[in-house]
C-alpha cells in the first residue's frame, strides 16, 4: 500500500446501529495515525492520535484500533446517532508532522 | 478571541492574479500547515512550516509561495491563480512538543474560486 486509503467511501446506518470503517496505510516507516471527523461546512477535528502496535483509543462511543505491523486502524461507532453523521478522515503523519490524508469514509446515520 | 483563524473566508479573483489567504492562530504553535480540498483527493498538503523561518513543499507546492516571519502567522499566496487552484483552503496548526506526536488544530477554510 503507497497511500493511505479507507473504506468504504459512504456508509449509511440506521440510528442505534454500530459501525466501523478501515483505514491501510504503509506500515514501513510509520510514524503516528490520525482520526479526524469533519462535518459538514466546519473543519476537520481531532478524535485520536495513536502511535502503538495494538494500541486502542476510546472517546465517548467512538473507538479505534492500531496495527501497525499489517498497516490498518479501525474505526468503530457504538450505538450510531444522527449527530455522528460526518466524514472520518485518517491520516498518517510523519516526523516532521505533515499528514497525508485518505479520501474519507461518509458516515450517514439516518433517524 | 483564541483560537486558528483564516481571512478572507470567501475570495473570487481572475486568472494571473496574485492572491494571499491568511492564517492566524494565537496559541503559540510552533507546527503550522496548509492544505487545500480537492473532490477525489480529499486533503492534500502544500506547505508546512516547523518554525517561524522554516518552511517546507508538501504534496502539491507548485503556484504556491508561503513565509514565517511570525510564529502566529503562516500567509499563503498564490502567484499568478490559474482555474485549477479553484478549492477550499484549510489551514491548521500543532504544538511543537518534542516527544509523542500531536493533533492538528484546523481554521474555518478559505474557499477561493478562481475565474
Amino acid at each position: 500500500i503507497l497511500n493511505v486509503e479507507q473504506s468504504p467511501q459512504s456508509l449509511h446506518v440506521q440510528e442505534g446501529d454500530s459501525t466501523n470503517f478501515t483505514c491501510s496505510f504503509p506500515s514501513s516507516n510509520f510514524y503516528a495515525l490520525h482520526w479526524y471527523r469533519w462535518e459538514t461546512a466546519k473543519s476537520p477535528e481531532a478524535l485520536f492520535v495513536m502511535t502503538l502496535n495494538g494500541d486502542e483509543k476510546k472517546k465517548g462511543r467512538i473507538s479505534a484500533t492500531l496495527n501497525t505491523k499489517e498497516g490498518y486502524s479501525y474505526l468503530y461507532i457504538k450505538g450510531s446517532q444522527p449527530e455522528d453523521s460526518a466524514t472520518y478522515l485518517c491520516a498518517t503523519s510523519g516526523s516532521a508532522r505533515q499528514l497525508t490524508f485518505g479520501s474519507g469514509t461518509q458516515l450517514t446515520v439516518l433517524p | 478571541d483564541a483560537g486558528i483563524t483564516q481571512s478572507p473566508r470567501y475570495k473570487i479573483t481572475e486568472t494571473g492574479r496574485q492572491v494571499t489567504l491568511m492564517c492566524h492562530q494565537t496559541w503559540s504553535h510552533s507546527y503550522m500547515f496548509w492544505y487545500r480540498q480537492d473532490l477525489g483527493h480529499g486533503l492534500r498538503l502544500i506547505y508546512y512550516s516547523a518554525a517561524a523561518d522554516i518552511t517546507d513543499k508538501g504534496e502539491v507546492p507548485d503556484g504556491y509561495v508561503v513565509s514565517r516571519s511570525k510564529t502566529e502567522n503562516f500567509p499563503l499566496t498564490l502567484e499568478s491563480a490559474t482555474r485549477s487552484q479553484t478549492s477550499v483552503y484549510f489551514c491548521a496548526s500543532s504544538p511543537g512538543l518534542a516527544g509523542a506526536p500531536r493533533e492538528q488544530f484546523f481554521g474555518p477554510g478559505t474557499r477561493l474560486t478562481v475565474l
